[in-house]
């Protein structure tokens, strides 16, 4: 399988506990992309990555998350001291540079988060 | 500020029968318009785009508009099946940027 890989598919965490979660994009896309859907809402951004650097950050992203991209490759995406609010599906999608920017993302399955 | 509107939010449609989703956006900028369907348990796929330079794009059973004056842009399924059931996601990317901003989502069902 050649697509967007998220691992792991299911998290369950008490409270005031860290999670990371890994996003492993198609081997030849440079930008790697972070959303957050809640249920019955559409995803909402997060942040991108181009290669290692990470070019934008939406408001949401409170300062206990941070994510990185050390070698252009995977990325990980990381929330402490998690609250209930932070409860939802975390997709990550990637594209290629290539062609300019109406390239498709191509999403993972996602990681769904549940804080108790 | 950046804002996409998606209606209905659920859409019931006979099978056969055609169903059809609006969504409108804020900026003008916005210039790429690709629509998505999601399916339980999955991401979000892909299913056409359209460009703000084009009024219209057909697929085989599906198609888009886009009217840039009224920034409004429509999504058309004809001849509906059981596997077109799902959650489907219009949304539009800014010139500037290269994020997607999405819609709320529509879940289509399809009555046998």
């Amino acid at each position: 399988d050649t697509g967007v890989s998220q691992d792991p598919r299911h998290k369950i965490t008490k409270r005031g506990q860290n999670v990371t979660f890994r996003c492993d994009p198609i081997s030849e896309h440079n930008r790697l992309y972070w959303y957050r859907q809640t249920l019955g809402q559409g995803p909402e951004f997060l942040t991108y990555f181009q290669n290692e650097a990470q070019l934008e950050k939406s408001r949401l992203l409170s300062d206990r998350f941070s994510a990185e991209r050390p070698k252009g490759s995977f990325s990980t995406l990381e929330i402490q001291r998690t609250e209930q609010g932070d409860s939802a599906m975390y997709l990550c999608a990637s594209r290629s540079g290539a062609g300019g920017f109406y390239n498709e993302q191509f999403f993972g399955p996602g990681t769904r988060l549940t804080v108790l | 500020g950046e804002n996409v509107e998606q209606h209905p939010s659920t859409l019931s449609v006979q099978e056969g029968d055609s169903a059809v989703i609006k969504c409108t956006y804020s900026d003008s900028a916005s210039n790429y318009f690709p629509w998505y369907k999601q399916e339980l348990g999955k991401g979000p796929q892909l299913i056409i785009d359209i460009r703000s330079n084009v009024g219209e794009k057909k697929d085989q059973r599906i198609a888009v508009t886009l009217n840039k004056t009224a920034k409004h842009f429509s999504l058309h399924i004809t001849e509906t099946q059981p596997e077109d059931s799902a959650v489907y996601f219009c949304a539009a990317t800014y010139s500037s940027a290269s994020k997607i901003i999405f819609g709320s989502g529509t879940r289509l069902s399809i009555r046998p």
